[in-house]
């Protein structure tokens, strides 16, 4: 079974501070992962996306992610935050085991404060 | 997002019949309809392939989706409930395989009063 868990729903951080966002993954494949940013009332748009090669990914906007094979995870982390940054970020998974469909952590509320 | 547009961008609705549309100017193959209930994550509700249903997950028969061509991507709603409120994302990506990126449109918000 695929499933990916994001163990905080919501983070609240000062703006200029660092941030990491959590992402637990199940995959009996290969994973694919992504990060996802949802800002109030838009549609989601990619981040980053981690297939292989370097474990470190960098994405738009500062974020980078860690892939983490023995720890199956891919935490999210960018440097400083800015209060444009605050969203909700969802971690997916999709895997390339013949199931396509992508799988959606429950989502991070992400909210940056002066 | 004009890449790939959605139309309307909200929608109130007592129990009627309505239809969402969706257009991507991608030249991708695929394309999704995703449903997204309130502090939720999407959920896939129909995917196409090359104007071919691949996937039909477990949805109310009242959603009809439908496929005219490529690029353009409907959903029919018929006699609406209050459950159904909620933002219905249209994705595509060039193909099914794993590593194809999906693109997401902005959504239609719709509201069942």
């Amino acid at each position: 079974a695929q499933s990916v868990t994001q163990p905080d729903a919501r983070v609240t951080v000062s703006e200029g501070a660092s941030l990491q966002l959590r992402c637990k993954y199940s995959s009996s494949g290969t994973p694919y992962l992504f990060w996802y940013v949802q800002y109030p009332r838009q549609g989601l748009q990619l981040l980053l996306k981690y297939y292989s090669g370097d474990p470190v990914v960098q994405g738009v906007n500062g974020f980078e992610a860690e892939f983490s094979k023995s720890n199956s995870s891919f935490h999210l982390r960018k440097a400083s935050v800015h209060w444009s940054d605050s969203a909700v970020y969802f971690c997916v998974l999709r895997s390339n085991t013949g199931n396509y469909k992508y799988v959606f952590g429950a989502g991070t509320r992400l909210k940056v404060i002066a | 997002n004009t890449k790939i547009t959605q139309s309307p961008r909200y929608l109130i609705l007592g129990r009627a019949n309505k239809s969402l549309e969706c257009e991507q100017h991608l030249g991708h193959n695929a394309m999704y309809w995703y449903k997204q209930s309130a502090e939720k994550p999407p959920e896939l509700m129909f995917l196409y392939n090359l104007k071919q249903l691949i996937r039909n997950e477990t949805v109310p028969s009242r959603f009809i989706p439908e496929c005219p061509d490529s690029s353009k991507l409907l959903l029919h709603i018929s006699a609406v409930d209050p459950e159904d409120s909620a933002v219905y994302f249209c994705a595509s990506s060039h193909g099914t395989d794993a590593n194809s990126d999906y693109t997401f449109g902005s959504g239609t918000r719709l509201l069942v009063i």
